[in-house]
């Protein structure tokens, strides 16, 4: 079955560090690849996604992830968080010919951002 | 509004009770899905529906139902609801192979 592993369950970082959130996938076929960040008491917005194209995407507040097909991983990572990251982030990935239903989700990252 | 809402966005119920969830979506997407997000789960698939009148079972089905009269309308109901059903419930629609797009959620508490 296809999955999604989400390596670290909680990532606790101090203000202005970098922070990696690892995320890997099952399968070696063609993907397409999503970030996304649930604030306390809210629902998953979009953070970034792969669709094609270039293998870094970014999104507009400074986080990126980099597409590695031979690794089968989508990492995100943030030069210098700021507390306002402090948030859970999920990796999700969906298959090229597959139904769209099939949008799986890793079990999120817990990023506690400390001053 | 544009957008996907669910209501209510607080519930308690009773144990045995049946309860609706409701979810709606302004996009005209044609997949709808109903999650419920669990400590230590992350977030686990009942039920999906690729267009009106089409569902599908997800990972974890027991214990709910779904319809599908209208595009954009995505009832989940327990039928009988138990305290294992306590969770945050969340509706999401997606349009083609892009990203999902989710509801705020709702908390439901089984007593």
């Amino acid at each position: 079955a296809q999955s999604v592993t989400q390596l670290d369950s909680q990532v606790p970082v101090f203000e202005e560090a970098p922070v990696e959130l690892r995320c890997n996938y099952s399968s070696s076929v063609s993907v397409y690849l999503f970030w996304y960040v649930q604030y306390p008491n809210q629902g998953l917005q979009l953070l970034l996604k792969y669709l094609s194209g270039s293998t870094l995407v970014e999104s507009i507040n400074g986080f990126e992830a980099e597409f590695n097909k031979s690794q089968t991983s989508f990492h995100l990572r943030k030069p210098s968080v700021h507390i306002s990251d402090t948030a859970e982030y999920f990796c999700a990935v969906s298959y090229y010919g597959g139904s769209q239903g099939n949008l799986i989700f890793g079990k999120g990252t817990k990023l506690s951002v400390k001053p | 509004d544009a957008g996907i809402t669910q209501s209510p966005r607080y519930k308690i119920t009773e144990t045995g009770r049946q309860v609706t969830l409701m979810c709606h979506q302004t996009w005209s997407h044609s997949y709808m899905f109903w999650y419920r997000q669990d400590l230590g789960h992350g977030l686990r698939l009942i039920y999906y529906s690729a267009a009106a009148d089409i569902t599908d079972k997800g990972e974890v089905p027991d214990g709910y139902v779904v319809s599908r009269s209208k595009t954009e309308n995505f009832p989940l109901t327990l039928e009988s609801a138990t305290r294992s059903q306590t969770s945050v419930y969340f509706c999401a629609s997606r349009g083609g192979n892009t990203e999902a797009f989710f509801g705020q959620g709702t908390r439901l508490t089984v007593v």
